[in-house]
């Protein structure tokens, strides 16, 4: 079964430092999302992407985010300079329809 | 803000009982989802109901949606040890570009 794919399944970074993380969402899906999930709290959006442009972001995508399909297959979330609340589950997503398809999520550790 | 809202919080029920959790939402929808997340994973899909259907069956899972109230409610039957998880409900607002998640409810099925 097609299933969205993260990389790396956890990262520790000093603050200040950048980080990349890498999905690659299932092949026919059209549409991507990035979420963050602070532990044991809400699911938060990020933003999406389609049509090679972002379609929607929140008010925490702010100058320090950017989100990049640099081939046909990688969509990736960089994060600029990391704070200590940067700290969560980062999730990727795609869909085709409506339904989100999920991956296993990175988890990014600033100290 | 848009999010949909999980009521309860938390519920601990016994094997064989019926789960039932509660979802608002403040804003038009297409349609409303729920999944489901087991500790530190990505979210699952489960169901999707559209804005003019009422009533949805899956498998054990019955989806209601009230649009004039702006709720829904996921009821879980014969609930089992691996039920265990967080739920949450989702909602697309308007454009579809923005799939916003509630709060969840955390179940826990004892054996």
């Amino acid at each position: 079964e097609p299933e969205v794919t993260q990389t790396p399944s956890h990262q520790v970074t000093q603050m200040g430092q950048e980080v990349i993380l890498r999905c690659v969402p299932i092949s026919n899906h059209l549409y991507f999302y990035w979420y963050r999930q602070i532990l044991g709290q809400k699911v938060e959006f990020l933003v999406s992407f389609y049509n090679n442009e972002i379609s929607e972001k929140s008010e925490i995508f702010d100058d320090q985010f950017s989100v990049e399909r640099p081939d046909g297959s990688n969509f990736t979330l960089k994060i600029r300079s990391t704070k200590l609340e940067d700290s969560a589950m980062y999730f990727c997503a795609s869909r085709a329809v409506w339904e989100l398809f999920f991956g296993e999520g990175s988890r990014l550790t600033v100290l | 803000s848009q999010q949909g809202e999980e009521d309860p919080q938390a519920l601990s029920i016994q094997e064989g009982e019926n789960a039932t959790m509660n979802c608002s939402y403040k804003t038009s929808i297409n349609n409303l989802q729920w999944y489901r997340q087991n500790s530190g994973r990505g979210l699952v899909h489960l169901i999707l109901i559209r804005s003019n259907e009422r009533e949805k069956h899956s498998g054990r899972l019955r989806v209601t949606l009230d649009t004039s109230k702006k709720s829904s409610s996921l009821l879980i039957t014969a609930s089992r040890a691996a039920d265990t998880a967080s739920y949450f409900c989702a909602t697309d607002g308007d454009g579809g570009f923005k799939t916003i998640f509630g709060a969840g409810t955390r179940l826990f099925v004892k054996a």
